[in-house]
């Protein structure tokens, strides 16, 4: 069955710092990947999109990058600010997409 | 651009009573809005896909009697939440596609459901 991982739960970094996701599926093979961000008690909000033929894509200070071999993506926050604090998702699919469980950061001032 | 609305943010209800919320694109044509539940700590699980004028297809698992979704049109999708039990107590999040160049789909801010 489809699998989709997110390193790990929490992510606690100094303001400044590059925050990295990491996001591993299993049993896939997405033609694009998908980032959100998600606050508490919100919706999530889109962030970038990623096609399987791209390797690299860029938004200000936000990085994603997706490796079909590897089936995994790797999700970038440079210069972290406390507003970068939330709970980022990775999402699979061509049309319906799967979520994985999420990665809460917290930037520290 | 691409702003999707819940209403209402939240609902408390009595167990056996039906809610009804609803799904608005406000600045675009949503060809598919999905609908999804999310328990605390976990991620959104897909509950059903619905497109403008059809029947909502239903992910396994989900009753289709109990979540009743109307596609009204191409800006409005409602979830009701029929004869509604505790256990239903969720926060429950529309999304809708339509809104970009790609497959990115544009979630409204959710609505939280308390059966009591």
């Amino acid at each position: 069955s489809q699998k989709i991982e997110q390193n790990s739960e929490a992510l606690n970094i100094q303001e400044g710092k590059t925050a990295t996701l990491t996001c591993n599926y299993t049993n896939y093979s997405p033609a694009y990947l998908q980032w959100y961000r998600q606050d508490p008690g919100r919706g999530p909000v889109f962030l970038l999109l990623i096609r399987e033929n791209e390797k690299e894509k860029r938004k200000e200070r936000l990085k994603v990058t997706f490796d079909t071999t590897l089936k995994q993506s790797l999700f970038h926050i440079t210069a972290s600010q406390p507003a970068d604090s939330a709970t980022y998702l990775c999402a699979l699919g061509d049309y319906k997409l799967s979520f994985g469980a999420g990665t809460t950061v917290t930037v520290r001032a | 651009g691409a702003v999707v609305s819940q209403h209402p943010s939240w609902v408390i209800c009595k167990s056996g009573t039906s809610v009804k919320i609803e799904c608005r694109s406000l600045d675009f044509q949503a060809t598919t809005m999905f609908w999804y539940r999310q328990f605390p700590k976990q991620s959104l699980m897909l509950m059903a896909t619905s497109n403008e004028g059809s029947k909502a297809t239903y992910e396994q698992g989900v009753e289709k009697d109990k979540f009743l979704i109307n596609h009204a049109s191409l800006t409005l999708s409602t979830l009701t939440v029929t004869s509604a039990h505790p256990e239903d107590s969720s926060f429950y999040i529309c999304s809708a596609r339509g809104g970009g160049p790609g497959n990115e789909q544009f979630f409204g801010p959710g609505t939280r459901l308390t059966v009591l």
